[in-house]
């Protein structure tokens, strides 16, 4: 009941493109759903984060989606750039269980110019 | 305001061994968490501390141990070194009213001979 399913394991999008990874959880108290984008040899970076009281969040190029009823969530990445091409997490966590994130397997995104 | 480090960037143990990892809190942060990340996985929880006490804990044996310091530092201990400890460790610091943000250092690379 603490897994988080991430997919694709691997993702390859043209420049300008859209890139979108999900992620599905078992774990219904889970209330908090973070993004994160890490780099070759850094740590993960906070790239936006979403509560279950609403269905999408957009901050500049990155949008989450969120179905509760399916126990999924999406991010989506528009005008994907060359920048942009990271490992990127999913992570879920809920208010009983304080800081501790539960994070998916991660997907590669490589963007091509 | 500065983000949270971590130290040394690198260190090489081998198996038995003793290794004390060491992280600074982002400022304003009161919760300090760890992680460890085995290559190509996402991180996985070891544990949490708020006011200088273990705030919960993920699967990990007893020899993985902490500490909070009232500044707010941290440092995760691990005795008898095993070859499967090798990974990326992780400190992430957050606001424990603001649980599940967390935000995270560059990481300690501990490869164990």
């Amino acid at each position: 009941q603490q897994q988080v399913k991430q997919s694709p394991q691997s993702l390859i999008v043209q420049k300008g493109g859209i890139s979108i990874i999900n992620c599905a959880y078992e774990n219904t108290a889970f209330d908090y759903f973070p993004w994160y984008q890490q780099f070759p040899g850094k740590g993960p970076a906070l790239l936006i984060a979403i509560r279950p009281d609403v269905s999408e969040k957009k901050e500049g190029r990155f949008t989450i989606s969120f179905n509760k009823s399916a126990k999924q969530f999406s991010l989506h990445i528009m005008d994907s750039q060359p920048g942009d091409s990271a490992t990127y997490f999913c992570a879920a966590s809920h208010y009983n269980q304080g800081g501790k994130l539960i994070f998916g397997q991660g997907t590669e995104l490589s963007v091509k110019p | 305001e500065t983000g949270v480090t971590q130290s040394p960037t690198h260190l090489i143990k081998t198996r038995g061994q003793q290794v004390t990892l060491r992280c600074s809190s982002q400022s304003g942060h009161n919760t300090v968490s760890w992680y460890q990340q085995a290559l190509g996985q996402g991180p996985q929880f070891i544990f949490q501390y708020y006011r200088e006490e273990e705030n919960g804990r993920g699967n990990f044996p007893p020899r993985f141990s902490g500490l909070q310091f009232p500044n707010y530092s941290s440092e995760l201990n691990v005795n008898a070194l095993e070859l499967d400890d090798s990974a990326l460790y992780l400190c992430a610091s957050g606001d424990q009213g603001q649980r599940g943000t967390q935000y995270f250092g560059p990481g300690t690379r501990l490869l164990v001979l």
